[in-house]
């Protein structure tokens, strides 16, 4: 069973542009939560969808943060513009169930590097 | 929301017993305590959950004691692979709150 795939692993852009993170979690698996870790501080969550509603956004720093789930199964999350303080590593997990009884499964993460 | 307290690293041997005590004061009565391993590059990766008294997988044990103030995870007869931040995560319902974890090194 392919586990949970995120694209690109690092991505360099320059202060102001834009780019798009890429999360496939586990086939069949309905949760898929965004984390992050900035520079020196711990894993922050993000945000968290049943299928392809927004479940619990509380973690979303601001409006240039935009994640989406077509479809429910990809998700998809845009920084624009991006600053220099969103640099770090970004992680999506997924999970079969909402709660705290259901294991979370992580991809990799995508290092982003803004300049 | 629970927070956790946890030594910020510990160093072992190949071979022993290792076992990362995490505190949770405040721990809720619904609160799950769960413990995730990351290794460098990589994802958190799931190791063990419990609610009370002692879980074991294939993996680890955890030990909660009867205020479940606290937690023990203990890793037997660790390898090198095990050297690895692992974090102790309490409170938070769907979304998983991260201390800054253990960094554990395992020495030859």
């Amino acid at each position: 069973e392919a586990g949970v795939t995120q694209f690109p692993s690092h991505s360099v852009i320059e202060k102001g542009q834009t780019v798009t993170l890429r999360c496939d979690p586990i086939s069949g698996h309905d949760n898929l939560y965004w984390y992050r870790r900035v520079m020196g501080k711990e894993i922050k969550f993000l945000l968290h969808f049943v299928k392809e509603s927004k479940q619990d956004e509380s973690g979303m720093p601001n409006n240039r943060f935009l994640a989406e789930r077509t479809g429910g199964t990809y998700s998809t999350l845009k920084v624009q513009p991006a600053e220099l303080e969103d640099s770090g590593v970004y992680f999506c997990a997924s999970s079969p169930g909402s709660g705290p009884s259901y294991e979370q499964y992580f991809g990799p993460g995508t290092r982003l590097t803004v300049t | 929301l629970a927070k956790t307290t946890q030594p910020i690293s510990m160093d072992s041997y190949e071979g022993q017993e290792v076992n990362i005590t995490c505190s949770h004061n405040n721990i809720a009565t619904n609160d799950y305590i769960t413990w995730y391993q990351q290794f460098p590059s990589q994802g958190p990766r799931f190791i063990i959950q419990g609610y009370k008294t002692k879980v074991t997988n294939e993996v680890a044990s955890l030990f909660i004691p009867a205020d479940r103030k606290s937690s023990t995870l203990s890793l037997p007869r660790v390898s090198l692979s095990d050297t690895a931040v692992y974090y102790c995560l309490v409170g938070g319902y769907n979304k998983l709150i991260f201390g800054a974890g253990t960094r554990l090194a395992v020495h030859p």
